[in-house]
């Protein structure tokens, strides 16, 4: 059964036009994070949530925002998406920081 | 468009050969690693881990092994198999209390051919 999921695992947004992401757990980790990967290159971590504290690296642009409603759920919101942000964005989750991190499959966005 | 990636290292072996894909970390205050497995259009898989007390560890088919003193990370797949066909992250995860951060190593594009 799947443990980490994301929806859709394929999206197509024009140019500038919002789109959100989603990933979901059953595994009631503590922590999920938010991965870009774009093509023949390793994940690249744009945030992660421990818990409800949201944690921002330095260079995630302005643009990438996420949300965390609850223990199960998180989301990516891109606010104005950029031909540049056409990638893999990979959903990983961890019991607690310093674990394991297990991934979703991916969500393919392409921006047109 | 999408930018152009960085082109990965490649292994190429035989159905039925052992595989050994290496990875160099950059942290000596590193504790943890880990190795995953990515198949073409799907996200990381874990495959096997390690804690910097141990030198070795073994799973089904694969074995890591780490020296610490070089800083060096290596996974052995035995007796490799075309579902073995991926590409293959190491991963370091470094960090302390509630903030700690994986970073990946470039990853390796493995081949098996039948």
């Amino acid at each position: 059964d799947a443990m980490v999921i994301q929806n859709p695992r394929y999206q197509v947004t024009q140019f500038g036009k919002p789109v959100t992401l989603s990933c979901s757990q059953t595994l009631n980790h503590n922590v999920m994070y938010w991965y870009q990967q774009k093509s023949s290159q390793a994940p690249k971590l744009l945030f992660h949530y421990y818990d409800k504290d949201f944690n921002n690296e330095a260079d995630t642009p302005d643009n990438f925002q996420s949300r965390r409603p609850n223990t199960s759920f998180c989301f990516l919101d891109i606010r104005s998406p950029g031909l540049g942000d056409t990638a893999m964005y990979l959903c990983a989750t961890e019991r607690q920081t310093g674990d394991t991190q297990y991934f979703g499959p991916g969500t393919r966005l392409t921006v047109l | 468009g999408e930018s152009v990636g960085l082109h990965l290292p490649t292994l190429s072996v035989q159905e039925g050969d052992n595989s050994i894909i290496n990875c160099a970390y950059s942290n000596s205050a590193s504790d943890y690693f880990i190795w995953y497995k990515q198949e073409s259009g799907k996200g990381p898989q874990f495959i096997i881990d390690i804690r910097s007390n141990m030198d070795k560890r073994q799973g089904q088919r694969v074995t890591v092994l780490l020296n610490k003193t070089v800083k060096h990370l290596s996974l052995q797949i035995a007796a490799t198999q075309p579902g073995d066909s991926a590409v293959y992250f190491c991963a370091e995860n470094i960090g302390g209390g509630s903030n700690y951060k994986l970073t990946f190593g470039k990853g390796t594009l493995l081949t098996v051919n039948p």
